[in-house]
């Protein structure tokens, strides 16, 4: 069975400076897609950034990146020139394999301190 | 394209009587999920279609919920004799066909059970 693994339930980050989320995650498939969805507040889910296992190169989306270790599976979530916005609850998740529902991590609530 | 719409948002009733929720996907999307989640936990898969079809349910949907996708759009996901424990909130969210396409996610809908 599929598993994600967030090992940090909270971490803090200065506004302008750089945070790094980790994400590992266990699966036997080699054809899958991870994401980085983040939550805020208000409650919505918004994807941030998504990962196709084949592709050796990583996403990136503006002040957001990944370092995808596919050996390792490892999935990590970059956040450069934090912004009071990006306040927010963030979760990993994987889906792939026969399965097409997304599985996801407990999560990692990360606060952006002016 | 209006995104994922859930309603009601919010939902207070007495423990033992029935709600339904529905959902309305973005419009050319023909796969929607249902997933639970309490606070502080990431969502839990609890069913999805395919169209009409329903493809697969978990083992958290007891026989006091149902999942309905008539005509292949909306859905609706009703709980039956509610209990105290099935305060959360209830999250629907739509995907084109193929599971590497992303899942948009609604805005929830959260049920208080008293």
């Amino acid at each position: 069975a599929q598993t994600v693994t967030q090992s940090q339930p909270e971490m803090s980050v200065q506004e302008a400076e750089t945070v790094t989320l980790s994400c590992t995650y266990d699966t036997s498939e080699n054809n899958y897609y991870l994401f980085w969805y983040k939550q805020p507040p208000s409650r919505q889910m918004i994807l941030v950034i998504r990962q196709e296992a084949y592709k050796q190169q990583n996403a990136t989306e503006n002040r957001f990146s990944v370092n995808f270790q596919k050996a390792a599976k490892s999935f990590s979530l970059k956040i450069s020139d934090s912004q009071l916005g990006d306040t927010a609850m963030y979760f990993c998740a994987f889906v792939g394999g026969a399965t097409n529902k997304l599985i996801f991590g407990t999560g990692t609530l990360l606060a952006v301190q002016p | 394209d209006t995104g994922v719409s859930q309603d009601p948002r919010h939902k207070i009733t007495k423990r033992g009587q029935n709600v339904t929720f529905r959902c309305d996907p973005i419009s050319e999307h023909n796969r929607l999920y249902w997933y639970r989640q309490t606070l502080g936990q990431g969502p839990e898969f609890l069913t999805y279609f395919q169209n009409e079809a329903q493809l697969e349910k978990s083992r958290l949907l007891s026989d006091r919920f149902s999942a309905e996708r008539p005509k292949g759009s909306f859905s609706t996901l009703e709980i039956q004799r509610t209990e105290q424990g099935d305060s959360a909130m209830y999250l629907c969210a739509s995907s084109l066909t193929s599971s590497g396409n992303t899942i948009y996610f609604g805005e929830g809908s959260w049920l208080t059970v008293v």
